[in-house]
């Protein structure tokens, strides 16, 4: 178990560009999740993928972010136009099957927007 | 629809002293239901988690919380309070109503301890 590890750590950008993150989850861990933290606030959630299929995105997601697992394995989390209001924290998490699975994060990428 | 609340947004206790940090969950069926630790710049850690067996249950680093089905609470406690115990702890609840896999986090107590 070498744990969820998320690329990169830190982002710097300017306002209007495009980026990327990147989730590696847990190998064994068909679920993975993404989610938005805010400084004071709990993670709040972004979509959800079962495999390499995403079943479930947030209402809140907007038209600029996308994501995908292909394959199923690693997945990634594009924003297009970034905006002031897009800083924040982006957790990834994975686990098992079943509601009672805790989920394991990664360390989060910090995103910037200059 | 599942929700958290978690009462205080900032718990300050001595060095040594008791740690309570509440949570109350509303479920319209039976819950699964965690506490996870966050240090600064680090995700989430599970401390840990009851899932309808004993209703006390003992976690990592000397936590324990008690499931009390009549109060909806889950609240964690830890009889000595450590520096190392400073961080942002969050409340989450799971359920299968609706059919979703998405837990529901509260919006977390942050832990100050001191010397």
């Amino acid at each position: 178990d070498t744990g969820v590890s998320q690329n990169p750590r830190h982002k710097i950008t300017k306002r209007g560009q495009n980026v990327t993150f990147r989730c590696d989850p847990i190998s064994e861990h068909n679920r993975l999740y993404w989610y938005r933290q805010t400084l004071g606030q709990g993670p709040e959630f972004l979509t959800y993928f079962q495999n390499e299929a995403q079943l479930e995105k947030s209402r809140l997601l907007s038209d600029r972010f996308s994501a995908e697992r292909p394959k199923g394995s690693f997945s990634t989390l594009e924003i297009q136009r970034t905006e002031q209001g897009d800083s924040a924290m982006y957790l990834c998490a994975s686990s098992q099957d079943g509601f009672n699975q805790p989920q394991h994060f990664g360390d989060g990428t910090r995103l910037s927007i200059l | 629809a599942q929700s958290v609340t978690q009462l205080g947004s900032h718990v300050s206790v001595s060095e040594g002293a008791l740690v309570l940090l509440r949570c109350n969950y509303s479920s319209s069926v039976p819950p699964y239901l965690f506490w996870y630790v966050q240090y600064p710049n680090q995700g989430l850690q599970l401390l840990l988690k009851y899932t309808s067996a004993a209703t006390l249950v003992k976690g990592i680093n000397g936590f324990e919380a008690e499931f009390k089905k009549s109060e909806t609470s889950f609240h964690l406690t830890k009889p000595s309070a450590h520096m190392s115990d400073a961080a942002e702890y969050f409340c989450a609840v799971s359920d299968q109503s609706g059919g979703s896999y998405i837990p529901t986090f509260g919006r977390g107590t942050s832990l100050i301890v001191h010397p």
